[in-house]
């Protein structure tokens, strides 16, 4: 089946700095991928639509300056947190679509 | 927002069929059922889709009612490893697929006794 990979699995990092996670589709390709944060005990929400080779669409109320989405090719997307503080601590998720729309493990972030 | 409802958790006992209800009484036509499932701190796992029919596959069963203003998940024979947040979701299946986002509810937390 179709494999979705993210790295890295976790990340602790100081408020101020950025941070990359990486999102990549291992055996087939993508030409949209998702970015979805969760906050413990809550639901997966879908913070922006990263489509290869034009702009990511973000989800009202997601900051597009703060949240960086790239994707170059067609089996990589990137997440960018700018500037991180400790409240964009989460856990991030993504997700490709090949038939179906499959999710990676996730990473979780900590901002200390 | 998310178009369904689902009970907050449900416990099933190790070894028999897990029913999972969902109601979603304002679907359109053209819009298919999903469910998936989160084991604790992992990505979600598709399980299964449909949108008039019941279907089947290895991992569940899907009953969705004639009216078509619910479905019900089947897990057949419940295991430990199938405690998990399990999440139906109602979405327009159109070309191409990867443009299309899925809107999560809160889920059943689903809990299999020993």
């Amino acid at each position: 089946g179709a494999v979705v990979s993210q790295h890295p699995s976790w990340v602790i990092c100081k408020s101020g700095t950025s941070v990359k996670i990486e999102c990549r589709s291992l055996d087939f390709q993508a030409t949209t991928m998702f970015w979805y944060r969760q906050f413990p005990k809550q639901s997966l929400m879908l913070m922006a639509t990263s489509n290869e080779g034009s702009k990511a669409t973000y989800e009202q109320g997601v900051e597009k300056d703060k949240f960086l989405i790239n994707h170059a090719s067609l089996t990589l997307s990137t997440l960018t947190v700018t500037s991180a503080h400790p409240e964009d601590s989460s856990f991030y998720i993504c997700s490709a679509t090949e038939y179906e729309q499959y999710f990676g493990p996730g990473t979780r972030l900590t901002v200390t | 927002d998310a178009k369904t409802t689902q009970p907050t958790s449900m416990d099933c006992a190790e070894g028999r069929a897990a029913n999972l209800p969902c109601n979603h009484s304002t679907i359109s036509g053209n819009e298919y059922v999903y469910w998936y499932r989160q084991i604790h701190s992992q990505g979600p796992q598709y399980i299964i889709h449909g949108l008039k029919n019941n279907e089947t596959n290895e991992m569940a069963s899907l009953i969705i009612t004639e009216d078509r203003k619910s479905s019900t998940l089947i897990l057949p024979h419940a295991t430990l490893r199938d405690t998990a947040v399990y999440y139906c979701i109602v979405r327009v299946v159109v070309e191409p697929l990867g443009a299309q986002k899925l809107v999560f509810g809160q889920g059943t937390r689903l809990t299999i006794n020993p």
